[in-house]
């Protein structure tokens, strides 16, 4: 069965730096067509997709961030972990760990898509 | 980059059929998947690669694309598909992934 699960403080402080670990079970880091990435969502608000990493060391991240995001994995402990520097009340959000996958169609163009979600785990930025 | 949008919400009568549609210029290159998530849970999904079901999704759910707009089509809404639906795909700068910004269905 594969599982992810999040972890990391409950609560931060404006412009302190977030560090989000995610452990995943039921499937290798090392898979070179899965991956894991970090999807956040605020109250009330849509979902977005922040970061990525794969197995070839692959890493993405949003355009938007990408100035405060780093994402690094541990394979022999199964875990990606995410940081996020100047964390401001705005970054106030429930933040996701999902297994990635990575496909290619007849014209040898990739897509992705997310099909294993962990649970997630809600950060508030407040002082 | 582009945006992809959605209906902010639709409403169905039990065992209707409905059609969330996501537009983007995106989906003109790349292909959409679908998540619905329910209050208080995490999204899960329901449709991938335009019309691809994982196993376990039931069969009254199904995905299109033509041009622009990639839709969901639910055929038999049942009470548990009241939930809130996100489309996703990759954007025009060929970086980033984007989602839509949902879509509530409520089912009456």
């Amino acid at each position: 069965q594969v599982t992810l699960k999040e972890s990391g403080p409950v609560l931060v402080k404006p412009a302190e730096t977030l560090t989000l670990t995610c452990t995943v079970a039921g499937f290798s880091l090392n898979n070179g067509r899965m991956g894991v990435s970090w999807i956040r969502q605020s109250p009330g608000k849509a979902l977005e997709w922040l970061a990525h990493i794969f197995s070839n060391d692959e890493k993405s991240y949003s355009t938007s961030l990408k100035n405060r995001l780093t994402i690094s994995r541990d394979t022999s402990k199964s875990q990606v972990v995410l940081t996020m520097t100047n964390m401001d009340p705005v970054d106030t959000a429930t933040y996701y760990c999902v297994r990635i996958l990575k496909r290619y169609d007849s014209s040898g163009h990739s897509y992705y898509y997310l099909d294993v979600w962990g649970k997630g785990t809600t950060v508030t930025v407040s002082s | 980059s582009s945006e992809l949008t959605q209906d902010p919400a639709v409403s169905v009568a039990l065992g209707q059929t409905v059609r969330i549609t996501c537009q983007g210029d995106s989906l003109r290159s790349y292909y959409a998947s679908w998540y619905q998530q329910k209050p208080g849970q995490a999204p899960t999904l329901v449709i991938y690669g335009t019309d691809n079901r994982p196993s376990g999704i039931p069969d009254r759910f199904s995905g299109s694309s033509s041009g622009n707009t990639a839709s969901l089509t639910i055929t038999g809404a049942q009470a548990e598909d009241e939930a809130d639906y996100y489309c996703y795909s990759r954007d025009t700068n060929d970086n980033d992934l984007i989602f839509g910004g949902g879509t509530k269905v409520t089912v009456l």
